[in-house]
């Protein structure tokens, strides 16, 4: 029962480009996350957004919500080589003290 | 150091066998979950535990096992039950705050084949 479905499923681009990702879900939530997965690492946290924020900001990370449209957008500016990863978002619904992961989307930046 | 740690790193397992992955966390975290990961997947959460001596079904529990009998451990048993076990195993904990799970922390993860 994954509720987050991201796309695109895969992004290449150059360094210095901007990367951006989507991710959809179905239910109501408390809070929206994104997480990062090297290749065969566990994943990171980046980045949380509670259900009544609209916008945040990490460094290069941003963050947006959409809760009418029960969607997410993460932009990570001036992308980096080292950025290269695999790129989940999770919805943690009400009432529950679990995450729902999506499907993921691979970001390549070639240097 | 504080975090969370998962052993082994890679298990072979032969058909009929049951194995056991450990997974330890010294963040006084009260919840502690299990997910599988496939090639090109997302993760799906198999069984998490919110107390000691509790723990509840996630969306693939058929064929695993786990125990709670310290809050600082979470062990998972592949049993012969599960009929495709090769894959990656994420451990994950979290501290809970309110109704709603917060940021999760994962172990570096358990790659599992079977022979």
């Amino acid at each position: 029962s994954q509720q987050g479905e991201e796309d695109p499923q895969a992004l290449s681009i150059q360094e210095g480009e901007n990367a951006t990702m989507n991710c959809s879900y179905k239910t109501s939530i408390n809070n929206l996350q994104w997480y990062r997965q090297n290749s065969g690492r566990g994943l990171v946290h980046l980045i949380l957004i509670r259900s009544n924020e609209r916008e945040k900001h990490s460094g290069r990370l941003r963050v947006t919500l959409d809760t009418s449209k029960k969607s997410s957008s993460l932009l990570i500016t001036a992308s980096r080589a080292a950025d290269t990863a695999s790129y989940f978002c999770a919805t943690a619904a009400r009432g529950t003290n679990k995450l729902i992961f999506g499907t993921g989307t691979l970001l390549a930046v070639q240097p | 150091d504080g975090g969370i740690t998962q052993s082994p790193k890679y298990l072979f397992r032969k058909e009929g066998q049951n194995v056991t992955l450990s997974c330890e966390q010294n963040l006084n975290h009260d919840a502690m979950y299990w997910y599988r990961q496939d090639p090109g997947q997302g993760l799906r959460l198999i069984y998490y535990s919110q107390i000691v001596n509790d723990f509840q079904k996630g969306d693939i529990a058929e064929g695993y096992s786990v125990s709670r009998e310290k809050k600082e451990s979470f062990p998972l048993t592949v049993t012969s039950a599960q009929k495709n076990p090769t894959a990656f195993y994420l451990c994950a904990s979290t501290a809970l705050r309110g109704r709603s799970t917060d940021t999760q922390y994962f172990g570096p993860g358990t790659r599992l084949t079977v022979l």
